[in-house]
């Protein structure tokens, strides 16, 4: 498509369901990246893909975050049993190479309650 | 972990004026990424500096990157309404992690008119 598409663009959950989240990268980039943004903050790095495999991961803050890429183009992040402290929005980047500039998405306003 | 620190982290100029937002890093960097965030949007990349004392201008935006690849700043010249926003630094360190981007806390311009 013609820019980087982010589904859910909000989301209200209960503290302790499950949530995905969704990206639809700009065709032909092969690298995918997941932010995530509070409120008056820069986005903080979570989650790397080149291709099909995660690249880098270490962003993760622990394990109910996951994310997969498996047929190299639509991302999606998972997370589980959800916190009060996940509310943030989650913004999605693909660029043509890795290391080269992003282009983000509308991103996917979390609301956990 | 690696941080940007980035100063200020507000600015109100009056239409017209100048504005600088400035970036440091204790470490040295790959390269260094601006984005600029409108209100209520999502960060859109502006440009990328990679060499040593770089200085690149986009109409009346002037970039830089020190010599040492550890600071860099964002010069706009005769700031007008549609500056308005706030403007992230990101950089990029060497080795593992390479393709994480560090981002400052932002400088949030708001222009008088």
């Amino acid at each position: 498509g013609a820019g980087v598409s982010q589904t859910p663009s909000n989301k209200v959950t209960e503290k302790g369901k499950y949530v995905e989240l969704r990206c639809d990268p700009i065709s032909g980039h092969t690298a995918l990246y997941w932010y995530r943004q509070s409120l008056g903050q820069g986005p903080e790095f979570l989650i790397y893909f080149q291709g099909t495999g995660a690249a880098d991961d270490s962003g993760l803050p622990n394990d109910r975050f996951f994310a997969v890429r498996p047929e190299g183009s639509v991302s999606t992040l998972k997370i589980q049993r959800t916190e009060r402290g996940d509310s943030a929005v989650y913004l999605c980047a693909s660029s043509a190479t890795g290391g080269s500039g992003y282009t983000f998405g509308s991103g996917t306003r979390l609301t956990v309650v | 972990g690696q941080q940007v620190m980035q100063i200020p982290q507000y600015q109100h100029v009056q239409e017209g004026e100048d504005f600088t937002t400035y970036c440091n890093s204790s470490t040295t960097l790959s390269n260094i990424q601006w984005y600029k965030q409108r209100p209520g949007g999502h960060p859109v990349f502006l440009i990328q500096l990679v060499k040593s004392g770089e200085v690149k201008k986009q109409k009346r935006l002037t970039f830089q990157f020190g010599e040492a690849k550890k600071n860099s700043s964002l010069h706009i010249t005769a700031t007008q309404t549609t500056d308005v926003g706030t403007y992230f630094c990101a950089g990029a360190y060497s080795g593992a992690g390479s393709y994480q981007l560090t981002f400052g806390k932002g400088t949030k311009l708001s222009v008088i008119p």
